[in-house]
This record gives structure tokens, sequence and C-alpha cells, in this order.
């Protein structure tokens, strides 16, 4: 159980566009989700938490209106990367927390590793 | 400020024992988790410890003592698989993750 999907997992895009990330929970209810960046050799920067119904709450140093975030459902959150440039690319990855508690432990999508030209 | 420190990388050789130490500085304090990194892929959870002592788990361990702000995570019989990089993170009194910068573990033959 606690499955979380995130599409695509690769993209490539010319600077200037905009891509955008799905992250699902498949067999569960998300009612907030978490969006991450790696880049090589880092550990996870959270970027920002998706709240179902309401504004994504940012973290400090991340432009909101950049990374676009909607979690319009209780299953699907997006991460939109508006007028990408070549430092944009990264490892993106979403999670979400199993049901259960505040404690219940983070379950990754497989990320989505986007590189702009 | 909060502060999760691990070794960057260890290697060990196949078969063997390994224990990779995590130790931190948090404002308060719900847990401790350690996932599983491979390369290019999402993490993986491992396990989670909120009180002191050791949690076993077919080959994996994680130990805890939140008196030391200290955790390890120890792996036996290590098979090629496991080569990975390893992450400790620590739910605050927000419950919020800190992330440590993972450590990479290379298992040799």
């Amino acid at each position: 159980g606690a499955v979380v999907s995130q599409h695509p997992s690769r993209v490539i895009c010319k600077s200037g566009t905009s891509v955008k990330i799905e992250c699902r929970s498949l067999d569960f209810q998300a009612t907030t989700m978490f969006w991450y960046r790696q880049f090589p050799k880092q550990s996870l920067m959270l970027m920002a938490t998706s709240n179902e119904g309401s504004k994504a709450t940012y973290e400090q140093g991340v432009e909101k209106d950049k990374f676009l975030i909607n979690h319009a459902s209780l299953t699907l959150s997006t991460l939109t990367v508006t007028s990408a440039h070549p430092e944009d690319s990264s490892f993106y990855i979403c999670s979400a927390r199993a049901p259960g508690t505040d404690f219940s432990p983070l379950h990754f999508g497989n990320g989505t590793r986007l590189t702009v030209t | 400020g909060q502060n999760i420190d691990q070794p960057t990388e260890m290697t060990a050789t196949e078969g063997a024992i390994v224990q990779i130490n995590c130790t931190y500085q948090t404002s308060g304090f719900n847990g401790l988790f350690w996932y599983q990194q491979h390369a290019g892929e999402a993490p993986t959870f491992l396990s989670y410890n909120v009180l002191d002592g050791l949690e076993e788990k077919g080959r994996f361990s994680s130990f805890l003592s939140r008196s030391k702000g200290y955790s390890y995570l120890l792996l036996k019989e290590l098979q090629m698989k496991d080569s990975a990089s390893y992450l400790c993170a620590v739910m605050d009194s927000n419950y919020q993750l800190i992330w440590g910068a993972g450590t990479k573990l290379i298992i040799k033959p």
C-alpha cells in the first residue's frame, strides 16, 4: 500500500518553456504532498508543501511564481516549472505521508529528472 | 540551527557488516527515519525510531539514543544490491523532516 506515482520520469525541455510534473497517490488519499529537489550528490531539499484545496506553502528561497503547485484533489498534486532555465535542471521528487499519523513515513514518487537545454 | 551529520561515503565488503552513523541537533524530536536511495531513484523507507533502543528488521537494524542525539543503521550480510545512499532524517517539533546529506555506501566483492 501507500504507492505514489510521479510522471514523467524524465523530461528535456528548451529554456523558456514550462514543464508540468504530476504526483498521484494511487491507493490512499493525501491531503498533503511534499515537493523536493535534489541536485547531484546533495541531500533532498524541500521546496514546498502542497495542501489539497488551499495554497501551497513554499520554503524560503523558493519562488512561488516560478514553481506553481496545484493540489486540486486528494490524490493529485502538480508542480509546474515555468520559464525553465538550465539552472532548474535537477531531480524533482514528490512524496506523501502514508495514512495514519504525523509520524507515518513519507512515500516517494520515482522522481522526475528535468534537463533544460 | 538544525543539523544532521552523517559520513559522506563508506566502503564495505560483500557479506560483511557495516554501521552508518547519524548525529543530529534539531528543534524538538518526533522520530528519526532511515531511507535508502539508489542512484537516480527516489528514496525508499527503511526504518523509524522514536524511542531509545534497537529496532531490527531482517538484515537491517536501526538504533537510537535520544540523549546523545545519535542513531545508526546496521546492515548485515551485505549484498551488492545494498550499494546505495542512506539518508538519515529527523522529524522536528513542527513535524518537518530535516534531512542529512546521505551516506554513499560502496560494496566491494
